[in-house]
């Protein structure tokens, strides 16, 4: 039961063009989402957060959007750079006031950022 | 500070054996999560230590075992050993503070093969 889903595989944008990376989840306990990066040979490293009380939260050139009526969250790059091509991860953590602050991870994205 | 180490990078094992892995959290950090992560999938969550007891565990067999240790670095043990355990192992460190959401660092994983 996939609980955090990203639908695009892969994604190829032009250096200096906007990258917009899409998560969608379902389980409505969920109340702070993350993305992580990930390269080849190293565990995935954190990019960026945001709570569930927030619809926008942004850090340089990394932009996330929450939309909790539609369970969708995007993350915004702005400008793209070669750099940025890695694997990104969506993930979500529910309220753990008991129990496990474990992270549930969507299936990643492919990100290729063309000179 | 020094960041989430794992050990070994490499393992090679047949079916049937039983392997041992092992991670070193970050500095000041209380609590450790593993995640299996398969090829073409997000990380999946195995379950996590906090003070030395197991805190939550997700949809993996009994095979699937651990421990915490007082410097609050863990292993991670998995007996008879099939061919779909193949796969990336993930350590994660955290402080677990009970203030709600809870930033995870991860180690760069072993790659765990098995034959």
């Amino acid at each position: 039961d996939q609980q955090v889903k990203q639908n695009s595989p892969s994604l190829s944008v032009q250096e200096g063009r906007i990258s917009i990376l899409n998560c969608d989840y379902t389980n409505s306990m969920f109340d702070y989402f993350l993305w992580y990066k990930k390269y080849p040979a190293e565990g995935p490293t954190f990019l960026i957060s945001i709570s569930s009380i927030k619809d926008k939260n942004e850090d340089g050139r990394f932009t996330v959007f929450l939309n909790k009526s539609a369970k969708h969250l995007s993350l915004h790059i702005v400008p793209s750079q070669p750099g940025d091509s890695a694997v990104y991860f969506c993930a979500a953590q529910r309220n753990y006031q008991t129990g496990a602050n474990n992270l549930f991870f969507g299936t990643g994205t492919r990100l290729t950022v063309i000179p | 500070e020094t960041g989430v180490t794992q050990s070994p990078t490499h393992l090679i094992k047949t079916r049937g054996q039983q392997v041992t892995l092992r991670c070193s959290s970050q500095s000041g950090h209380n609590t450790v999560s593993w995640y299996q992560q398969a090829l073409g999938q997000g990380p999946q969550f195995i379950f996590q230590y906090y003070r030395e007891e197991e805190n939550g565990r997700g949809n993996f067999p009994p095979r699937f075992s651990g421990l915490q240790f007082p410097n609050y670095s863990s292993e991670l043990n998995v007996n008879a050993l099939e061919l779909d355990d193949s796969a990336l192992y993930l350590c994660a460190s955290s402080l677990m503070s009970g203030q709600g959401d809870n930033e995870q660092f991860f180690g760069p994983g072993t790659r765990l093969t098995v034959l």
